[in-house]
């Protein structure tokens, strides 16, 4: 199995902040790289997908890059809203994994 | 808009098969650009892939449980489940099911809202 680790696993940041998340996979991956967003009590939503693309409906203010093994989530402006665990999904080769998730907490 | 509903009881007793189907309304389970999957959560913590089923009846079935798990589409229903047997209290989780875009990298773009199963006597 393809292991993600992803860092760091919590983070306190305040509303305005730019932040970034990483994800690092065991091997290489490719763009096969996704980024979801999920609140206490609810399923993820989908943020990024192919590793840089912006799903239809999520702001402009979240943004992927990278390809291979390191990739990177950036949020580049923090709103109130955007405070939760977020987690990177590889599906380049099966079985799909996860990372282990990034909790956003206001500082 | 395409949703997924996951139902099934919330409660299962050590050792007995874990059931669960999931509705799919607003788009065919019968396309072929789409897995549909079930993932789960345990309380707490991370995301657990287990395996996926085409509409043809393809599967894949995640290694770490392949010896206890069935999954099945039933497409006259728009509905696919999850068998899972000999259930311990480790499997205790939310159960999502979800759907797979192939033609996307594979991404997952719409989830269930989840249901929480607690094995438990």
């Amino acid at each position: 199995d393809i292991q993600m680790t992803q860092s760091p696993s919590s983070l306190s940041a305040s509303v305005g902040d730019r932040v970034t998340i990483t994800c690092r996979a065991s091997q290489s991956i490719s763009s096969y790289l996704n980024w979801y967003q999920q609140k206490p009590g609810k399923a993820p939503k989908l943020l990024i997908y192919a590793a840089s693309s912006l799903q239809s409906g999520v702001p402009s203010r979240f943004s992927g890059s990278g390809s291979g093994t390191d990739l990177t989530l950036t949020i580049s402006s923090l709103q109130p809203e955007d405070f939760a665990t977020y987690y990177c999904h590889q599906s380049f080769s099966n079985p799909h994994t996860f990372g282990q998730g990034t909790k956003l907490e206001i500082k | 808009q395409v949703q997924l509903q996951e139902s099934g009881p919330g409660l299962v007793k050590p050792s007995q098969t874990l059931s669960l189907t999931c509705t799919v309304s607003g788009g065919s389970i019968s396309s072929g650009d789409y897995y549909w999957t079930w993932i789960r959560q345990h309380p707490g913590k991370g995301l657990e892939w287990i395996g996926y089923v085409y509409y043809r009846g393809n599967t894949y079935y995640n290694p770490s449980l392949k010896s206890r798990l069935t999954i099945s589409v039933d497409t006259s229903n728009n509905q696919f489940s999850l068998r899972l047997s000999s259930v311990t209290a480790a499997d205790t989780a939310v159960y999502y099911c979800a759907r797979v875009y192939i033609n996307s990298l594979q991404t997952i773009d719409y989830w269930g809202q989840g249901t929480l199963v607690t094995v438990s006597s």
